[in-house]
């Protein structure tokens, strides 16, 4: 059982280019996340989809784009990369609306560095 | 708007001395918490989680942490540290978001163990 797979692990940009985050999770969840960590601020949410064909802006949305064309797959596409968005990328699903009873299961992250 | 706030970026204790890692939260309505761990280059992963039931939650690899309303906390322990233990740990509280749930993480707590 895969779980949460994100790829890929490390990835340099600089700045300007585009690239696609992928994250796919195989225990059927209808609801996918795409988190940022940056030191001392914990994760914050960039966008989250709560099924296939409906995605929407979490906190910090600006720069990134999501599309949700299959349960399976949540793709997190940078569209000119920022030095800002340097920052180590969690996808996360769950089998509803995490909290309560609904656990948010995560990925081993990928490392952006943008120069 | 509920949020979380982890007292001490950074804990340092002994091999075999009792952990205590500090989370408050603030909520208007009860709220659901949770504990995930990090390990180095890894995603996180969910030690344990209230949800109104017992206000002492047991979760995995021996520790614990207690719901206090009066006190507005959720601090996690562990009896006697192991090497092990090192890792990232971040409290999180489940809000309303736009219509959905979402997870706020507290700015997370590094655990040192000396051996």
């Amino acid at each position: 059982n895969a779980g949460v797979t994100q790829t890929p692990k490390f990835q340099v940009l600089k700045t300007g280019q585009s690239m696609t985050l992928q994250c796919a999770q195989d225990m059927n969840h209808e609801y996918m996340s795409w988190y940022r960590q940056d030191p001392g601020m914990g994760l914050r949410l960039i966008h989250y989809s709560v099924g296939a064909g409906i995605t929407d802006q979490g906190e910090v949305p600006n720069g990134y784009n999501v599309s949700r064309s299959t349960t399976e797959d949540f793709p997190l596409r940078l569209l000119s990369a920022a030095p800002s968005q340097t920052s180590v990328y969690f996808c996360a699903s769950s089998y509803g609306r995490p909290g309560g009873k609904n656990i948010q299961y995560f990925g081993a992250g990928t490392r952006l560095s943008v120069l | 708007a509920q949020s979380v706030t982890q007292l001490g970026s950074h804990v340092s204790v002994s091999e075999g001395a009792l952990v205590l890692l500090r989370c408050n939260y603030s909520s208007s309505v009860p709220p659901y918490l949770f504990w995930y761990v990090q390990y180095p280059n890894q995603g996180l992963q969910l030690l344990l989680k209230y949800t109104s039931a017992a206000t002492l939650v047991k979760g995995i690899n021996g520790f614990e942490a207690e719901f206090k309303k009066s006190e507005t906390s959720f601090h996690l322990t562990k009896p006697s540290a192991h090497m092990s233990d090192a890792a990232e740990y971040f409290c999180a509280v489940s809000q309303s978001f736009q219509g959905a749930q979402k997870l706020v993480f507290g700015q997370g707590t590094r655990l040192t163990i000396n051996p």
